[in-house]
């Protein structure tokens, strides 16, 4: 079965401080996708990156950067320099393969993350 | 572009009373689907629809349903409220293309308790 975890619940840091969100997956799939969202206290999900099982390829954006290693079975989240303004709740999604044609495939959340960055 | 839109963003319902809430997608997508989200649960796929059809579905009872629009927007209805449906109902639109796995935009939700 697919499920995604996230082991830690809440996460504090003080501004400036790197800070890394783990994210385990399990899937027997062997073509998948994976995300990452945030969520701000507003509520809503912003997307932040997607990437698939074939581009193992670790990707910066900014201060965000993510280490996707298909070995382990990780898609971890690094935020260099954190700011007050990280702070939310960051979730890790993977996205089932779709039952047939003309569907996106759910997203299946792990429990998330919430990053408190203080000043 | 203007983001995915819900409406209400909140609403106070009582135990065995209905619910519809709505859903507007970014503008030229035309897959929409429906989490919800508890503290308990966390965010769980409730169903997905592309042409006003059901494309998927997630692991919730019948008194969950959905339908869409032509013009792509959605509603949600839940019936014979319960306490336990307390929750965000987000929901998220896509272009959707025959690769699948888009990303999804999520809307603001809708906050339901019921009472």
């Amino acid at each position: 079965a697919q499920k995604v975890t996230q082991a830690q619940t809440e996460i504090s840091v003080v501004e400036k401080e790197d800070v890394t969100l783990d994210c385990v997956y399990e899937t027997r799939d062997t073509t998948y996708y994976l995300f990452w969202y945030k969520q701000p206290p507003s509520g809503e999900l912003v997307f932040l990156i997607r990437r698939n099982s074939f581009d193992e390829q670790n990707e910066i954006s900014g201060r965000y950067s993510w280490n996707f290693q298909k070995s382990t079975s990780s898609f971890n989240f690094t935020i260099t320099a954190s700011q007050v303004v990280d702070s939310a709740v960051y979730f890790c999604a993977l996205s089932e393969a779709p039952p047939r044609g003309g569907s996106q495939g759910n997203l299946i959340f792990g429990k998330g993350t919430k990053l408190s960055v203080k000043p | 572009k203007a983001g995915v839109t819900q409406t209400p963003r909140y609403l106070i319902k009582t135990r065995g009373q209905q619910v519809t809430l709505s859903c507007s997608p970014i503008s030229g997508h035309r897959s929409v689907s429906w989490y919800q989200q508890t503290p308990g649960q966390g965010l769980q796929f409730l169903f997905e629809y592309f042409s006003e059809t059901q494309r998927n579905k997630g692991n919730f009872p019948g008194r969950f349903s959905g339908r869409q629009f032509s013009n792509s927007r959605s509603e949600m209805n839940v019936s014979t409220l319960e306490l336990g449906d307390s929750a965000l109902y987000l929901c998220a639109s896509s272009p959707l293309s025959g690769a699948g796995h888009n990303e999804q935009f999520f809307g603001p939700g809708t906050r339901l308790t019921v009472l």
